[in-house]
């Protein structure tokens, strides 16, 4: 069974740059029929595509967040990472992996991780 | 962007009741369409995609419909599981979208 892990740093100041990785299990991040996103989620309010990636390496970002993210993937280590950069308070949010199947529809998603960001 | 609203914003429902969400697309998306599922601390689950096409291991008393802008979630019979919020997903054209959800709670 597919499984999803997200793992980062909680907490982050402002101006600073988040990293996150995706660890994959269960399956192979080289899979054909699949993208690897991330989607984030401010304290009770609603979900925000940031991006995601094809194994091949091709990306695609969310205009509102593009000069400011980054995403890659390391096949050998079956990982995606996103790096967000020039943080402020309103990048506080749960942060998910999630895999995309199809037509870019999200059927499995990691646990999330809180990420605030705070001086 | 494409633009997704949902309505209502939130709904109470009985178990047992008949419960439809509705979602708008700023422009045509054709059936391009997710519906998905969160509880409160949890990621959220996909029910629907292709707007009619119910997920593996989803149970069918959920259902969708729709086409060009305005697209239906359907709960035949709400269960006390099915408390939750519901989102819906574009992915006509990027950047991909989604609504900004409908809490069902309990009457």
């Amino acid at each position: 069974q597919l499984q999803l892990q997200e793992s980062g740093p909680g907490l982050m100041k402002p101006s600073e740059t988040l990293s996150l990785i995706c660890s994959v299990s269960g399956g192979s991040i080289s899979s054909s029929s699949h993208y690897w996103g991330w989607i984030r989620q401010p304290p009770g309010k609603g979900l925000e595509w940031i991006g995601h990636i094809y194994h091949s390496g091709s990306t695609y970002y969310s205009p509102s967040l593009k000069s400011r993210s980054s995403i890659s993937v390391d096949t050998s280590k079956n990982q995606f990472s996103l790096k967000l950069s020039s943080l402020t308070a309103a990048d506080t949010a749960v942060y998910y992996c999630a895999r995309a199947q199809g037509r870019y529809y999200f059927d499995s998603w990691g646990l999330g991780t809180l990420v605030t960001v705070s001086s | 962007d494409i633009q997704m609203t949902q309505s209502p914003a939130s709904v109470s429902a009985s178990v047992g009741d008949r419960v439809t969400i509705t979602c708008q697309a700023s422009q045509g998306i054709i059936n391009w369409l997710a519906w998905y599922q969160q509880k409160p601390g949890k990621a959220p689950k996909l029910l629907i995609y292709a707007a009619s096409s119910l997920q593996s291991g989803v149970p069918s008393r959920f259902s969708g419909s729709g086409s060009g802008t305005d697209f239906t979630l359907t709960i035949s019979s709400l269960q006390p599981e099915d408390f939750a919020t519901y989102y819906c997903q574009q992915t006509s054209s990027f950047p991909l979208t989604f609504g900004g959800g409908t809490k069902v709670d309990i009457k």
